[in-house]
Protein backbone atom coordinates (compact mmCIF):
# COMPACT_ATOMS: atom_id res chain seq x y z
CA UNK A 1 0.00 0.00 0.00
CA UNK A 2 1.35 3.30 -0.33
CA UNK A 3 2.49 5.00 2.39
CA UNK A 4 3.42 9.11 3.17
CA UNK A 5 6.62 10.33 1.19
CA UNK A 6 9.15 12.75 2.45
CA UNK A 7 11.77 14.00 0.85
CA UNK A 8 14.30 15.30 1.23
CA UNK A 9 15.58 12.45 4.29
CA UNK A 10 18.39 14.24 5.83
CA UNK A 11 18.95 17.86 5.43
CA UNK A 12 22.21 19.94 6.60
CA UNK A 13 21.88 23.79 6.65
CA UNK A 14 24.00 26.47 7.63
CA UNK A 15 22.12 28.94 10.23
CA UNK A 16 20.03 31.86 8.44
CA UNK A 17 20.40 29.78 5.09
CA UNK A 18 16.62 28.34 3.44
CA UNK A 19 15.63 24.99 3.82
CA UNK A 20 12.31 23.46 1.69
CA UNK A 21 10.47 19.96 2.95
CA UNK A 22 8.39 18.13 0.71
CA UNK A 23 5.44 15.93 1.17
CA UNK A 24 3.39 13.14 -0.66
CA UNK A 25 0.28 12.06 0.83
CA UNK A 26 -1.54 8.87 0.45
CA UNK A 27 -3.25 9.37 -2.69
CA UNK A 28 -7.16 9.97 -1.80
CA UNK A 29 -5.93 11.61 1.64
CA UNK A 30 -7.54 15.42 1.83
CA UNK A 31 -5.47 16.36 4.69
CA UNK A 32 -1.70 17.12 5.62
CA UNK A 33 -0.37 17.61 8.63
CA UNK A 34 3.39 18.85 9.83
CA UNK A 35 4.71 17.93 13.16
CA UNK A 36 8.27 18.70 14.25
CA UNK A 37 10.04 16.32 16.98
CA UNK A 38 13.24 17.75 18.62
CA UNK A 39 15.71 15.78 20.41
CA UNK A 40 13.97 13.68 22.75
CA UNK A 41 10.65 15.40 22.55
CA UNK A 42 7.26 14.49 21.74
CA UNK A 43 5.98 15.51 18.16
CA UNK A 44 4.57 19.05 18.22
CA UNK A 45 1.63 20.03 15.50
CA UNK A 46 2.81 23.03 13.38
CA UNK A 47 0.18 23.33 10.90
CA UNK A 48 -2.01 21.30 9.14
CA UNK A 49 -3.87 21.67 5.51
CA UNK A 50 -7.62 20.09 4.29
CA UNK A 51 -8.35 20.52 0.58
CA UNK A 52 -5.57 22.43 -0.19
CA UNK A 53 -6.85 25.22 2.99
CA UNK A 54 -5.06 25.94 5.64
CA UNK A 55 -7.00 24.18 8.44
CA UNK A 56 -5.31 24.80 11.67
CA UNK A 57 -2.11 26.16 12.92
CA UNK A 58 -0.15 25.64 15.83
CA UNK A 59 3.21 26.57 17.10
CA UNK A 60 5.08 27.24 13.81
CA UNK A 61 7.37 30.14 14.07
CA UNK A 62 6.49 32.76 11.41
CA UNK A 63 10.22 32.31 9.63
CA UNK A 64 8.14 29.01 8.44
CA UNK A 65 5.70 28.85 5.78
CA UNK A 66 3.97 26.14 4.22
CA UNK A 67 0.97 25.85 1.51
CA UNK A 68 -0.68 22.50 -0.19
CA UNK A 69 -0.79 22.20 -3.89
CA UNK A 70 -3.17 21.28 -6.36
CA UNK A 71 -1.95 17.78 -6.87
CA UNK A 72 -2.42 17.47 -2.64
CA UNK A 73 1.28 17.55 -2.07
CA UNK A 74 2.91 20.17 0.77
CA UNK A 75 5.73 22.27 0.98
CA UNK A 76 7.21 23.39 4.27
CA UNK A 77 9.33 26.04 3.90
CA UNK A 78 11.96 27.21 6.70
CA UNK A 79 13.81 30.29 6.29
CA UNK A 80 16.62 31.84 8.44
CA UNK A 81 17.21 28.72 10.06
CA UNK A 82 18.76 28.61 13.62
CA UNK A 83 20.08 25.94 15.24
CA UNK A 84 17.16 25.55 17.15
CA UNK A 85 15.31 24.50 14.22
CA UNK A 86 17.44 21.20 14.35
CA UNK A 87 14.71 18.32 14.43
CA UNK A 88 12.73 15.30 12.56
CA UNK A 89 9.75 16.98 10.80
CA UNK A 90 6.72 13.84 9.60
CA UNK A 91 4.10 14.76 7.41
CA UNK A 92 1.26 12.97 7.76
CA UNK A 93 -1.93 12.33 6.23
CA UNK A 94 -5.59 11.41 6.64
CA UNK A 95 -8.78 11.56 5.10
CA UNK A 96 -10.82 14.18 7.58
CA UNK A 97 -14.43 12.69 6.24
CA UNK A 98 -13.91 9.41 6.96
CA UNK A 99 -14.98 7.31 10.05
CA UNK A 100 -11.69 5.69 10.83
CA UNK A 101 -9.71 9.03 10.68
CA UNK A 102 -5.89 7.35 10.99
CA UNK A 103 -3.33 9.66 10.55
CA UNK A 104 -0.24 8.04 8.75
CA UNK A 105 3.20 9.53 8.84
CA UNK A 106 5.97 9.69 6.65
CA UNK A 107 9.41 8.84 7.69
CA UNK A 108 10.17 11.81 8.55
CA UNK A 109 12.95 14.62 7.10
CA UNK A 110 16.02 15.19 9.77
CA UNK A 111 17.03 18.98 9.49
CA UNK A 112 20.53 19.78 11.02
CA UNK A 113 21.26 23.17 11.44
CA UNK A 114 25.06 23.87 11.71
CA UNK B 1 -6.22 23.04 26.28
CA UNK B 2 -5.48 19.17 26.23
CA UNK B 3 -2.58 17.92 27.77
CA UNK B 4 -1.85 14.39 27.16
CA UNK B 5 0.50 12.76 29.90
CA UNK B 6 2.00 9.09 29.47
CA UNK B 7 3.67 6.76 32.58
CA UNK B 8 6.05 5.05 33.04
CA UNK B 9 8.39 7.00 31.01
CA UNK B 10 10.45 4.13 30.45
CA UNK B 11 10.18 0.58 31.05
CA UNK B 12 12.47 -2.62 31.28
CA UNK B 13 11.10 -5.99 31.54
CA UNK B 14 11.72 -9.61 30.50
CA UNK B 15 10.90 -11.44 27.70
CA UNK B 16 7.03 -13.41 27.73
CA UNK B 17 5.97 -10.72 30.52
CA UNK B 18 2.60 -9.28 29.48
CA UNK B 19 2.89 -5.57 29.90
CA UNK B 20 0.60 -2.58 30.29
CA UNK B 21 1.23 1.37 29.30
CA UNK B 22 -0.56 4.02 30.29
CA UNK B 23 -2.30 7.17 28.76
CA UNK B 24 -4.01 10.10 30.61
CA UNK B 25 -5.49 13.26 28.66
CA UNK B 26 -7.20 16.47 30.72
CA UNK B 27 -10.04 17.12 27.80
CA UNK B 28 -12.46 14.22 28.52
CA UNK B 29 -14.23 15.46 24.62
CA UNK B 30 -11.77 13.30 21.98
CA UNK B 31 -12.38 12.44 19.20
CA UNK B 32 -10.44 9.82 18.98
CA UNK B 33 -7.05 8.14 20.45
CA UNK B 34 -3.96 6.95 18.69
CA UNK B 35 -1.11 4.68 19.52
CA UNK B 36 1.85 4.83 17.80
CA UNK B 37 5.63 2.90 17.94
CA UNK B 38 8.65 4.54 17.35
CA UNK B 39 12.12 2.82 16.71
CA UNK B 40 15.15 5.15 17.78
CA UNK B 41 15.39 8.30 14.63
CA UNK B 42 12.93 6.68 12.41
CA UNK B 43 9.02 7.97 11.88
CA UNK B 44 6.16 6.52 14.05
CA UNK B 45 3.73 3.55 12.98
CA UNK B 46 0.19 3.65 13.95
CA UNK B 47 -0.54 0.67 16.26
CA UNK B 48 -4.11 1.04 17.00
CA UNK B 49 -6.93 3.82 16.69
CA UNK B 50 -10.04 4.04 19.24
CA UNK B 51 -12.71 6.21 18.32
CA UNK B 52 -14.41 7.82 21.55
CA UNK B 53 -17.23 6.24 20.93
CA UNK B 54 -15.22 2.95 21.30
CA UNK B 55 -14.05 1.00 24.61
CA UNK B 56 -11.39 -1.14 23.25
CA UNK B 57 -9.53 -2.05 19.95
CA UNK B 58 -7.38 -5.21 19.18
CA UNK B 59 -4.37 -5.82 16.89
CA UNK B 60 -2.52 -9.36 17.33
CA UNK B 61 -0.95 -8.82 20.78
CA UNK B 62 -2.09 -5.19 21.69
CA UNK B 63 -4.93 -4.26 23.06
CA UNK B 64 -5.65 -0.56 23.62
CA UNK B 65 -8.68 0.46 25.78
CA UNK B 66 -10.22 3.80 26.12
CA UNK B 67 -12.32 4.94 29.35
CA UNK B 68 -13.10 8.67 27.70
CA UNK B 69 -14.70 9.81 30.99
CA UNK B 70 -11.73 9.43 33.70
CA UNK B 71 -9.50 10.51 30.10
CA UNK B 72 -7.46 7.34 30.41
CA UNK B 73 -6.01 4.93 27.72
CA UNK B 74 -3.85 1.67 28.20
CA UNK B 75 -2.20 -0.42 25.45
CA UNK B 76 -1.96 -4.16 26.71
CA UNK B 77 1.05 -5.79 25.28
CA UNK B 78 0.82 -9.44 25.46
CA UNK B 79 3.16 -11.46 25.79
CA UNK B 80 6.60 -9.22 24.93
CA UNK B 81 9.47 -9.65 22.49
CA UNK B 82 12.58 -8.52 22.20
CA UNK B 83 11.35 -6.85 18.85
CA UNK B 84 8.85 -4.68 20.30
CA UNK B 85 11.20 -2.20 21.78
CA UNK B 86 10.64 0.89 20.84
CA UNK B 87 9.33 3.90 22.16
CA UNK B 88 5.24 3.90 22.43
CA UNK B 89 2.86 7.07 22.13
CA UNK B 90 -0.11 7.93 22.47
CA UNK B 91 -2.16 11.08 20.77
CA UNK B 92 -5.58 12.69 20.89
CA UNK B 93 -7.78 14.23 18.62
CA UNK B 94 -9.24 16.61 20.09
CA UNK B 95 -10.51 18.93 17.85
CA UNK B 96 -12.32 19.22 14.40
CA UNK B 97 -9.56 19.65 12.47
CA UNK B 98 -7.29 16.85 13.00
CA UNK B 99 -4.58 17.22 14.67
CA UNK B 100 -2.93 15.41 17.14
CA UNK B 101 -1.83 16.42 20.98
CA UNK B 102 0.63 13.71 22.27
CA UNK B 103 2.22 12.01 25.04
CA UNK B 104 5.80 12.28 25.39
CA UNK B 105 5.89 8.31 25.32
CA UNK B 106 6.90 5.34 26.89
CA UNK B 107 10.29 4.04 26.21
CA UNK B 108 9.96 -0.06 26.36
CA UNK B 109 13.29 -2.52 26.40
CA UNK B 110 12.17 -5.95 26.27
CA UNK B 111 15.34 -8.39 27.35
CA UNK B 112 16.07 -11.70 25.74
Amino acid sequence: AAGVIQSPRHLIKEKRETATLKCYPIPRHDTVYWYQQGPGQDPQFLISFYEKMQSDKGSIPDRFSAQQFSDYHSELNMSSLELGDSALYFCASSSLGRETDTQYFGPGTRLTVL
Amino acid sequence: KQEVTQIPAALSVPEGENLVLNCSFTDSAIYNLQWFRQDPGKGLTSLLLIQSSQREQTSGRLNASLDKSSGRSTLYIAASQPGDSATYLCAVRSGNTGKLIFGQGTTLQVKP
